[in-house]
């Protein structure tokens, strides 16, 4: 299977404890991406990589949240000290960047967080 | 505010019905993509309109870009149970040149009943 892989898919953890997610993109893809999604919404934008670099990330990922991609292959996203309001479904995707919109990002299953 | 909004959020319909998604922004997008999601799993690509007027045929899924590229429609014929999932739609933006983030709806939970 050469897509996008994520591990664990599911991870039940308690409140204040620290989380790791690790997502293993398809091997040529240089951007890697990760999402966060809750129960009716859609994905929402965390951060991104290029290779090991990471260009960007959203006012959602408050300083309890940290992602690596040391040698610009495999991710990993970690939560500190999580909250009930972590819960959610963790996915990342990973691409060939395009010009003109055209960029197809693949999505991995997703890893699905509960903190109680 | 939800940049990117789809309507109807939830549909069930019978086998065989037709149906028209909407996804409306006030803003312009350099394309618009389609996702359908299955329970338990990450979104997966239907397809991209980037030119505005496109409009994309994928067997019985017919997706169109509006003119002003703001706006996509996804209408699906003869509706059948493998059909039934969550539609999303997600568009990149423009930031001067730069391609920037996947933006997605809320989507429309589809449910085609036999």
């Amino acid at each position: 299977d050469t897509g996008v892989s994520q591990d664990p898919r599911h991870k039940i953890t308690k409140r204040g404890q620290n989380v790791t997610f690790r997502c293993d993109p398809i091997s040529e893809h240089n951007r890697l991406y990760w999402y966060r999604q809750t129960l009716g919404q859609g994905p929402e934008f965390l951060t991104y990589f290029q290779n090991e670099a990471q260009l960007e990330k959203s006012r959602l990922l408050s300083d309890r949240f940290s992602a690596e991609r040391p040698k610009g292959s495999f991710s990993t996203l970690e939560i500190q000290r999580t909250e009930q309001g972590d819960s959610a479904m963790y996915l990342c995707a990973s691409s060939t960047p395009l010009a003109g919109g055209r960029e197809t990002q693949y999505f991995g299953p997703g890893t699905r967080l509960l903190v109680l | 505010t939800q940049l990117l909004e789809q309507s109807p959020q939830f549909l069930s319909i019978q086998e065989g019905e037709n149906l028209t998604v909407y996804c409306n922004s006030s803003s312009v997008f350099s394309s618009l993509q389609w996702y359908r999601q299955e329970p338990g799993e990450g979104p997966v690509l239907l397809v991209t309109v980037v030119t505005g007027g496109e409009v994309k045929k994928l067997k019985r899924l017919t997706f169109q870009f509006g003119d002003a590229r703001k706006d996509s429609s996804l209408h699906i014929t003869a509706a059948q149970p493998g059909d039934t999932g969550l539609y999303l739609c997600a568009g990149f933006m423009n930031y001067g040149g730069s391609q920037g983030n996947l933006i997605f709806g809320k989507g429309t939970k589809l449910s085609v009943k036999p």
